[in-house]
C-alpha cells in the first residue's frame, strides 16, 4: 500500500511554455501533498504543502505565481510550473500523506527547460 | 544555515564493512525519519523514530534516536552492493519537515 505516482516521468519543453506535473496517491487518500524540488546530488527542497480544497503554503522564496499548484482531491495534487525558463530544470518530486508526517514519495519528473 | 547536518557525504566501502552514517543538529526534533533515494527515484521510507534514545532495526540497519532528540545515527553491518543509494535523514520540527542534504553510500562488490 501507499502507493504514489507522478506524471510525466520526464519533460522537455521549450522556455516560455508551461508545464503540468500531476501527482496521484493510488491506493489511498492523502490529506497533505508536498512539492519538492531536488538539483543534482543535493536534498530535497520542499517548494509547498497543500491541503485538499485549499490554497497552497508556499515556502520562502518560492513564486507561487510561477509555481502552480491545486489539489483537486484526496487523490491528485497538480504542479504546473508557469512561464519556464532554462534555471526551472530539475528533478520535481512530490509525496503524499494520510496521516501527519507519514510521507510518501512519488519517482519524480525530470523537467528540462531548453 | 543547514539545520540538519549529515556526514559524511559521501562514503565508498568494500562489501561486507560495517559503517555508521550520522545525522546532527542543535535543534530538537519531535521526530526524525530516514529515507534512502536511488538515482532517479523518489525516497523512500526507511523508518520514524520518536522517542529519545529509541533504538530500530530493520535487517542489517540499526537506527538510534539521540536521548536528547538532535542527532541520529544510521548504522548498517556487512554492507551489500544494494545498499548503495542515497541516504536521507528528516527531521520533524514546528509543523516542518527538513530534510539533511544526504550521505552517498557506495558499496564495492
Amino acid at each position: 500500500g501507499a502507493v504514489v505516482s507522478q506524471h510525466p516521468s520526464r519533460v522537455i519543453c521549450k522556455s516560455g511554455t508551461s508545464v503540468k506535473i500531476e501527482c496521484r496517491s493510488l491506493d489511498f487518500q492523502a490529506t497533505t501533498m508536498f512539492w519538492y524540488r531536488q538539483f543534482p546530488k543535493q536534498s530535497l527542497m520542499l517548494m509547498a504543502t497543500s491541503n485538499e480544497g485549499s490554497k497552497a503554503t508556499y515556502e520562502q522564496g518560492v513564486e507561487k505565481d510561477k509555481f502552480l499548484i491545486n489539489h483537486a482531491s484526496l487523490t491528485l495534487s497538480t504542479l504546473t510550473v508557469t512561464s519556464a525558463h532554462p534555471e526551472d530544470s530539475s528533478f520535481y518530486i512530490c509525496s503524499a500523506a494520510r496521516v501527519p508526517y507519514e510521507q510518501y514519495f512519488g519517482p519524480g519528473t525530470r523537467l528540462t527547460v531548453t | 544555515t543547514q539545520l540538519l547536518e549529515q556526514s559524511p557525504q559521501f562514503l565508498s566501502i568494500q562489501e561486507g564493512e560495517n559503517l555508521t552514517v550520522y545525522c546532527n543538529s542543535s535543534s530538537v526534533f519531535s521526530s526524525l525519519q530516514w529515507y534512502r533515494q536511488e538515482p532517479g527515484e523518489g525516497p523512500v521510507l526507511l523508518v520514524t523514530v520518536v522517542t529519545g534514545g529509541e533504538v530500530k532495526k530493520l535487517k542489517r540497519l540499526t537506527f538510534q534516536f539521540g536521548d536528547a532528540r538532535k542527532d541520529s545515527s544510521l548504522h548498517i553491518t556487512a554492507a551489500q552492493p544494494g545498499d548503495t543509494g542515497l541516504y536521507l535523514c528528516a527531521g520533524v520540527r514546528d509543523d516542518k519537515i527538513i530534510f539533511g542534504k544526504g550521505t552517498r553510500l557506495h558499496i564495492l562488490p
